[in-house]
């Protein structure tokens, strides 16, 4: 039973524009949330996070938005750049946990 | 440089053969964790350890092993016994002060 959904196993996107990757999870106990992009045969490195106090952060192109009442996630890359094709991943901490569980990833690929 | 370091990059099983990943941190980390990624796949939790002599079940141990004798080492061991061993796998770690994992670059197993 999968706890943490991304839903779009692709998604394409023109340099310049908008990327948007989404998430959903099932469990109100999540209270922090993580967005990781990974490239192939690499680990995966860590780009955003946002605590469920929060609805929003930002960083740089990068910005989480966070809608508890219905357990969703997204992450905007604007202006997406061709060095942003990769697989992004989201995951979640359970309350006091100390362990992510993560969704089964987006591919992101940004076309010149 | 601090981070995590696994080895080998590749590596392939015989049939009924036992095989060790190592992993290794500079970063000081208390918490270390073992992630599967499969294709098309998240990353899925195997085993992970919060402190030096003690570990803990994730979602899919069955098959695997791991010890923690020292705060900087976190090998695992794929036995005989996990029926379907090929996959990338991922180590990771965690410090107390931030809720991000750090991970190395992974390793490659195969079966011959």
């Amino acid at each position: 039973d999968q706890q943490v959904k991304q839903n779009s196993p692709s998604l394409s996107v023109q340099e310049g524009r908008i990327s948007i990757l989404n998430c959903d999870y099932t469990n109100s106990m999540f209270d922090y949330f993580l967005w990781y992009k990974k490239y192939p045969a690499e680990g995966p490195t860590f780009l955003i996070s946002i605590s469920s106090i929060k609805d929003k952060n930002e960083d740089g192109r990068f910005t989480v938005f966070l809608n508890k009442s219905a357990k969703h996630l997204s992450l905007h890359i604007v202006p997406s750049q061709p060095g942003d094709s990769a697989v992004y991943f989201c995951a979640v901490r359970a309350g006091g946990g100390n362990k992510l569980t993560f969704g089964t990833g987006t591919q992101l690929k940004v076309e010149l | 440089d601090g981070g995590i370091t696994q080895s080998p990059k590749y590596l392939f099983r015989k049939e009924g053969q036992n095989v060790t990943l190592s992993c290794e941190q500079n970063l000081n980390h208390d918490a270390m964790y073992w992630y599967r990624q499969d294709p098309g796949q998240g990353l899925r939790l195997i085993y992970y350890s919060q402190i030096v002599n003690d570990f803990q079940k994730g979602d899919i141990a069955e098959g695997y092993s791991v010890s923690r004798e020292k705060k900087e080492s976190f090998p695992l061991t794929v036995t005989s016994a996990q029926k379907n061993p090929t996959a990338f796998y991922l180590c990771a770690s965690k410090g107390r002060e931030s809720e991000k994992l750090f991970f190395g670059s992974g390793t490659q197993l195969s079966v011959l």
